[in-house]
């Protein structure tokens, strides 16, 4: 059963600490998503790729946010220097590039004090 | 104002009612559009998908599409304790850099109780 796989589950860390959040997409996907959810602000899209290549990262803070993927199995979002608005429920999915096949993975929860 | 608004409730049902959810949008390039049903500390996951406009039904869910009125709309039919959950109405806009990308609903918190 291919899933998407996130790593950690929970973070809790202090205000000016790096995170990195770490996700392996479904073997065989060339499209991956990054997203944030809050309460107030539902899930926001921060940054997207196909085939390996950031397509759109309109919805990140640069300043502190920042995307990638070595390679096809894994895909990374670091956050540097957090913050405690920065505290959120992140999601990584991955699909084969049609919008109605996006697999979500379980998501990291992040407290920042 | 969000390219796609929905209602977030909560929304509190008692066992074997039909549910209405709905999101309307303001983006005309909106092609696909989705529902997802997440469950608490759990990934959102695809529950209906439609293209266009249109209707679809899939067992007790019914999912509408009206372009012209820039409204969707998901029916849960006798509705059961275990569809509690938060839904989210997803769109995409068809071709280029934006083909794939999703723009979602805030979600809607529904509770089916015995």
């Amino acid at each position: 059963d291919a899933r998407v796989t996130q790593t950690p589950r929970d973070k809790v860390t202090e205000m000016g600490q790096e995170v990195t959040m770490r996700c392996q997409p479904i073997l065989g996907h060339n499209t991956v998503f990054w997203y944030r959810q809050t309460m107030m602000q539902g899930l926001e899209l921060l940054a997207y790729f196909r085939n390996r290549a950031p397509l759109d990262d309109s919805g990140m803070p640069k300043d502190r946010f920042s995307a990638e993927m070595p390679d096809a199995t894994l895909a990374t979002l670091k956050i540097q220097p957090s913050e405690p608005r920065d505290s959120a429920v992140y999601f990584c999915a991955s699909g084969p590039g049609r919008p109605d096949t996006q697999y979500f993975g379980p998501g990291t929860r992040l407290t920042v004090l | 104002q969000k390219e796609v608004e929905q209602d977030p409730g909560p929304l509190s049902v008692p066992e074997g009612a039909i549910v209405s959810l709905n999101c309307t949008y303001s983006n005309s390039a909106f092609q696909y559009f989705m529902w997802y049903r997440q469950y608490s500390r759990k990934g959102p996951e695809l529950l209906m998908y439609t293209y266009s406009s249109g209707n679809k039904e899939d067992g007790r869910f019914t999912a509408q599409v009206d372009k012209s009125s820039k409204y969707i709309s998901l029916f849960i039919r006798d509705s059961q304790p275990s569809d509690s959950a938060t839904y989210l109405c997803a769109m995409s806009a068809e071709g280029g850099t934006s083909y794939g990308k999703l723009t979602f609903g805030q979600g809607t918190i529904l509770t089916v109780h015995p």
